[in-house]
């Protein structure tokens, strides 16, 4: 089983700041990760693929980085729409694991 | 547009069984791998059981494997997942999900590109 450490758990940000979300592997997976925001109430949406690709339609102040053991989501310019939880994912082997989970919440 | 819809969650008992649907549109659903992904209250996202677009092979959480089973027609575009032996821990919001792009995956393992809007099963007596 591959363990994941996702962090912060929690982060109070303001609108128009730049945030970082970490997610580590415990081991190597290339760049096998997906990352996903979910609003309460509603089903995750695929935000990010493949580390660094953008899915369509999603806005282009969400990137992705890293490859191996350590990733990153960055939101360039926090929106008002993007308070929510996001979810790292790893699709490397079975089974497949989502991170903990970081709330991005209003400071 | 893809859509996927769920149904067949509902309360039911310790020990008892349910069967969950997932209907597809959208897409060619033969095409695509398919999972089930749950979220206790609460909690986070759990990955729960997987099949390959032929139906042909399939793949279990250690936490459900023997009690439930993973199955799709792809005549009638619809997934399903048989639950027996129900544990009040598997209560949760079922979520299904669409694989992606095959060629960005590995190992029979994907990324989810599309999600239903889940359904609520409660174990309780």
């Amino acid at each position: 089983v591959i363990w994941m450490t996702q962090s912060p758990s929690l982060l109070s940000a303001s609108t128009g700041d730049r945030v970082t979300i970490s997610c580590r592997m415990s081991q190597g997976i290339s760049n096998y990760l997906a990352w996903y925001q979910q609003k309460p109430g509603k089903a995750p949406e695929l935000l990010i693929y493949a580390a660094s690709t953008l899915q369509s339609g999603v806005p282009s102040r969400f990137s992705g980085s890293g490859s191996g053991t350590d990733f990153t989501l960055t939101i360039s310019c926090l929106q008002s729409e993007d308070f929510a939880t996001y979810y790292c994912q790893q699709y490397y082997s079975l089974p497949q694991t989502f991170g903990q989970g970081t709330k991005v919440e209003i400071k | 547009e893809v859509q996927l819809l769920e149904s067949g969650g509902g309360l039911v008992q310790p020990g008892g069984s349910l069967r969950l649907s997932c209907a597809a549109s959208g897409f060619t659903f033969s095409d695509y791998a398919m999972s089930w992904v749950r979220q206790a209250p609460g909690k986070g996202l759990e990955w729960v059981s997987a099949i390959s677009g032929s139906g042909g092979s399939t793949y279990y959480a250690d936490s459900v494997k023997g009690r439930f089973t993973i199955s799709r027609d792809n005549s009638k575009n619809t997934l399903y997942l048989q639950m027996n032996s129900l544990r009040a821990e598997d209560t949760a919001v079922y979520y299904c999900a669409k694989d992606g792009l095959s060629r960005y995956c590995t190992n029979g393992v994907c990324y989810k590109d599309y999600w239903g809007q889940g359904t609520l099963v409660t174990v309780s007596s």
